[in-house]
């Protein structure tokens, strides 16, 4: 069974006070690893694909890595309007892309 | 470009009474289509998904059910609610070739 744990579950930072979320995977066989922003009341959005171990995507201040158990998300001189849920998720299933989600991390950067 | 719409985005039902959530997609034709369920504190849970008209996959069971009467539109129901049953629901589809799904703006369920 494919599993997603996302660390830390809340991170509070500074604006420009930069850091990184984690999400490590157990799958079978990796078919995508997949980071969405969910900001409160509304549905997750898309940020990025990963497929293989080294690869690495960026938009704006956030970057995104893969390694063979776990990616990371990389905030850059967060800013307020980074603020929201970022959950992470596994396609270990390629024929119907069941993704298995992880619990999320709730950021929030103040001023 | 393809958008997904889902309503209503806010619902209060008693225990007992049934349930209709629509989801649909535009801009596309013969996406897969996801109901997700999300419970405070916790992640996504998978509970139907579809490959075309009329296929349903149940993922966890429960007291709800899916329908596909067309191609880009989804139906989760059930017959009668549980406490157990609030949530915030999700819609999602994909291309087939393309394993990126792409979310609603969800509907938020309280059963009392």
């Amino acid at each position: 069974e494919d599993q997603v744990t996302q660390s830390p579950e809340a991170l509070r930072l500074q604006e420009g006070e930069s850091s990184s979320l984690n999400c490590s995977y157990t799958v079978s066989g990796l078919r995508g690893l997949f980071w969405y922003r969910q900001d409160p009341g509304k549905g997750p959005e898309f940020l990025f694909t990963l497929y293989s171990a080294g690869e690495e995507k960026e938009k704006e201040r956030l970057k995104a890595t893969l390694t063979k158990k776990e990616s990371f998300l990389h905030i850059t001189a967060p800013k307020p309007e980074d603020s929201a849920t970022y959950l992470c998720a596994v396609d270990g299933d390629g024929t119907a892309s069941k993704l298995t989600f992880g619990t999320g991390t709730r950021l929030q950067v103040t001023l | 470009s393809q958008t997904i719409h889902q309503w209503p985005a806010t619902l209060v039902q008693p225990v007992g009474s049934p349930l209709s959530l629509e989801c649909t997609v535009e801009g596309t034709s013969n996406p897969n289509l996801y109901w997700y369920r999300q419970a405070a504190g916790r992640g996504l849970q998978l509970l139907f998904y579809s490959v075309g008209i009329g296929q349903i996959s149940s993922e966890v069971p429960q007291n709800l059910s899916a329908s596909r009467p067309q191609d880009r539109q989804f139906i989760l129901s059930s017959k009668k609610l549980l406490l157990s049953d609030s949530g915030f629901y999700l819609c999602a589809w994909r291309l087939t070739g393309s394993n990126i799904q792409y979310f609603g703006a969800g509907t938020r369920l309280s059963v009392l």
